[in-house]
């Protein structure tokens, strides 16, 4: 049973460029939400997305968007990045209908913005 | 605003039993959730309270109060694995977003 992956491991990126991530959620979760983690803090709640739509969303701004695709994988995408952008982000998944507060973790993608 | 205190750093020894304390100010609380980070990796689901009471999955057990917006996490029988990060997150009505603390470093030493 395969559980969260998340793509690319790591990434490098200049200020003012954009980046896409990718998620893949464990089988047979359809909720995906995605975190970012600076170093020595928790994790910050960006959005969920549950059937395609952005369910919720975390104090994040307008250049954070995502998009979740019919098989429930999920893309975060930053534009215009800012140094401050530099952390791991974490894709998270889950049952909405069944322990949706019991999220599976990927091991996260580490960016770092120069 | 939504925001959860732990202890930043605890020490302890092989064997012994650890208190991790979680205080939450949320709005529209639904329930308190504890996960375990090592160093690099994903953080792991430990466990989950909705309502008051302790709940217990083997060597971890985790206590909710909520007319004192307050948490823990136990931990006995302490290995030397067990050193590693512990975050509460709280979740809202929703139960969609999840509110993390900054976490807990636990050091376990021989």
């Amino acid at each position: 049973d395969a559980g969260v992956t998340q793509s690319p491991t790591h990434l490098i990126k200049t200020r003012g460029q954009q980046v896409t991530l990718r998620c893949s959620p464990k089988s047979g979760h359809d909720t995906v939400s995605w975190y970012q983690q600076a170093l020595g803090q928790g994790p910050q709640f960006i959005f969920q997305y549950y059937e395609e739509e952005e369910r919720q969303r975390g104090n994040f701004p307008d250049r954070f968007s995502g998009h979740q695709f019919p098989n429930y994988s999920s893309e975060l995408n930053v534009n215009a990045l800012l140094l401050g952008d530099s952390a791991l982000y974490l894709c998270a998944s889950s049952l909405l209908s069944g322990t949706d507060y019991e999220q599976y973790f990927g091991p996260g993608t580490r960016l770092t913005v120069t | 605003g939504q925001s959860l205190e732990q202890p930043s750093e605890v020490t302890a020894v092989e064997g012994a039993i650890v208190q991790i304390n979680c205080t939450y100010q949320t709005s529209g609380f639904y329930g308190l959730s504890w996960y375990q980070q090592h160093d690099g990796g994903a953080p792991t689901f430990l466990s989950y309270n909705a309502l008051d009471g302790l709940e217990e999955t083997g060597r971890f057990s985790s206590f909710l109060s909520r007319s004192d917006s307050y948490g823990y996490l136990l931990l006995q029988e302490l290995q030397m694995k067990d050193s590693a990060s512990y975050f509460c997150a709280a979740h809202n009505t929703n139960a969609g977003k999840s509110t993390f603390g900054d976490g807990t470093t636990l050091t376990v030493k021989p």
